[in-house]
């Protein structure tokens, strides 16, 4: 069985700020693990994924991730918040088939101005 | 029109109406998934169809939600008979190849708001 547990529903930063989302997973298999962001009304957009190569992702718009099977986790980050990084994040993980996705209950990023 | 796109954008449904919500995947996906977002929760897995063939329907929560995709694009989920807990966000997501390359990017939609009243 896969999941994945986001800690904290509610994140709020200073603009300029490190970004710093948690996740974590179980997986009785290697896992593939995601980073969505969904803005309001709109669909996920996939922010970054591990497939079992490099252990530091990098993603789009200035966002890494780095894969610690040690701790399960896969924690998601910004050295520099943004206003336009305000958005719910939302982590996931599948297995190798890709054919279910398992998603957490997402955090919603504030940034302050 | 590059994404994946769904319609309706909103929905607003009588406890015990029938609903069809229409998904138009990225041109040439092979792969297409449902998901139900329920108010403040991550999307969860409804069904998955290679091409026409619906592989996993293991997510579908009863006997009144029913997923097609008879030419392997265009799908159409249906619920009948809704219920107030139905209400929620329908994703429908696509990636370019078949299954066993789960590093394909899925694609999602902007989602079908269903409000049961």
């Amino acid at each position: 069985a896969q999941s994945v547990t986001q800690l904290g529903s509610h994140v709020s930063v200073s603009e300029g700020a490190l970004v710093l989302l948690r996740c974590n997973y179980s997986s009785s298999v290697p896992p593939y693990l995601f980073w969505y962001v969904q803005y309001p009304n709109q669909g996920l957009q996939l922010l970054l994924k591990y497939t079992s190569a490099a252990t530091l992702v990098k993603g789009i718009n200035g966002f890494e991730a780095e894969f610690k099977k040690s701790e399960t986790s896969f924690h998601l980050t910004k050295p520099s918040a943004h206003m336009s990084d305000a958005a719910e994040y939302f982590c996931a993980v599948s297995d190798s088939t890709g054919n279910q996705f398992y998603f957490g209950t997402g955090t919603s990023l504030t940034v302050i101005p | 029109g590059a994404g994946v796109s769904q319609s309706p954008r909103y929905k607003v449904a009588k406890r015990g109406q029938d609903v069809a919500l229409r998904c138009d995947p990225i041109s040439g996906h092979v792969s297409l998934f449902w998901y139900q977002q329920a108010l403040g929760q991550g999307p969860e897995f409804l069904t998955y169809f290679q091409n026409e063939a619906q592989l996993d329907k293991s997510g579908l929560p009863s006997d009144r939600f029913f997923a097609e995709r008879p030419e392997g694009s265009v799908s159409t989920l249906k619920i009948q008979r809704t219920q107030q807990e139905d209400s929620a966000v329908y994703l429908c997501a696509s990636s370019r190849r078949s299954s066993g390359r789960s590093t394909d990017t899925q694609y999602f939609g902007p989602g079908t708001r269903l409000t049961v009243l």
